[in-house]
């Protein structure tokens, strides 16, 4: 599992709220990565960051934000959350001896 | 973006018999393609990978095999099990920076 944890596991928030989601790696790896995964659309990269301050949009950037201050956490940011952002947020990173992308155990997020 | 289309987007098998899911790309190249399994409100993980330097990988019951030329990679698993049921995606480093582009998944069913 790469040592990946997202906290919360679990969330419901209303619309309008902030939210921020924060996956935490214990194996050192570079790049760090938000998907989000809703049926129909399989897994759709949000932000990655390829090193600390160093972060790029993904294809479904818009209504998130990310930052990366430091090697092990990468957190995302819901400004304003709307319903359209209720979905399965799954952090992942790339590396270690398989030199692949590895997935956190992910956050079921529903914005009422 | 590129794009990979996945097919089929349901497949049921008898338990025992083959399973196969093959997946297309259009402009780029890649010399990374992953495929994953995600069982149900579990995280994708690896099952098997191929780089563009081979044409064929096994490990055990699974195989993938990759045609470049065609722009095609698939993935072959046999003597099903019903543990085989899940989601299955699969992924190619189009880009070259280890960013992933995921297919929209199969869903297999064994049926005992």
């Amino acid at each position: 599992d790469a040592g990946i944890t997202q906290s919360p596991r679990h969330k419901v928030t209303e619309t309008g709220t902030p939210v921020t989601l924060r996956c935490h790696q214990t194996e050192n790896h570079r790049y760090m990565y938000w998907y989000r995964q809703d049926p129909g659309h399989g897994l759709r990269l949000i932000h990655y960051s390829y090193g600390v301050k160093d972060t790029d949009k993904g294809e479904v950037s818009d209504g998130y934000s990310v930052s990366r201050s430091k090697t092990e956490d990468f957190l995302l940011t819901l400004e304003s959350a709307t319903s359209s952002q209720t979905s399965v947020y799954f952090c992942a990173t790339f590396g270690g001896e398989g030199d692949t992308q590895y997935f956190g155990p992910g956050t079921r997020l529903t914005v009422l | 973006g590129e794009n990979v289309e996945q097919h089929p987007s349901t497949l049921s098998v008898q338990e025992g018999d083959s399973a196969v899911i093959k997946c297309t790309y259009s402009d780029s190249a890649s010399n990374y393609f992953p495929w994953y399994k995600q069982e149900l409100g579990k995280r994708p993980q690896l099952i098997i990978d191929i780089r563009s330097n081979v044409g064929e990988k096994k490990d055990q019951r699974i195989a993938v095999t990759l045609n470049k030329t065609a722009k095609h990679f698939s993935l072959h698993i046999t003597e099903t099990q019903p543990e085989d049921s899940a989601v299955y995606f699969c992924a190619g480093d189009f880009f070259g920076n280890e960013k992933l582009t995921f297919g929209t998944g199969t869903r297999l069913t064994i049926i005992p």
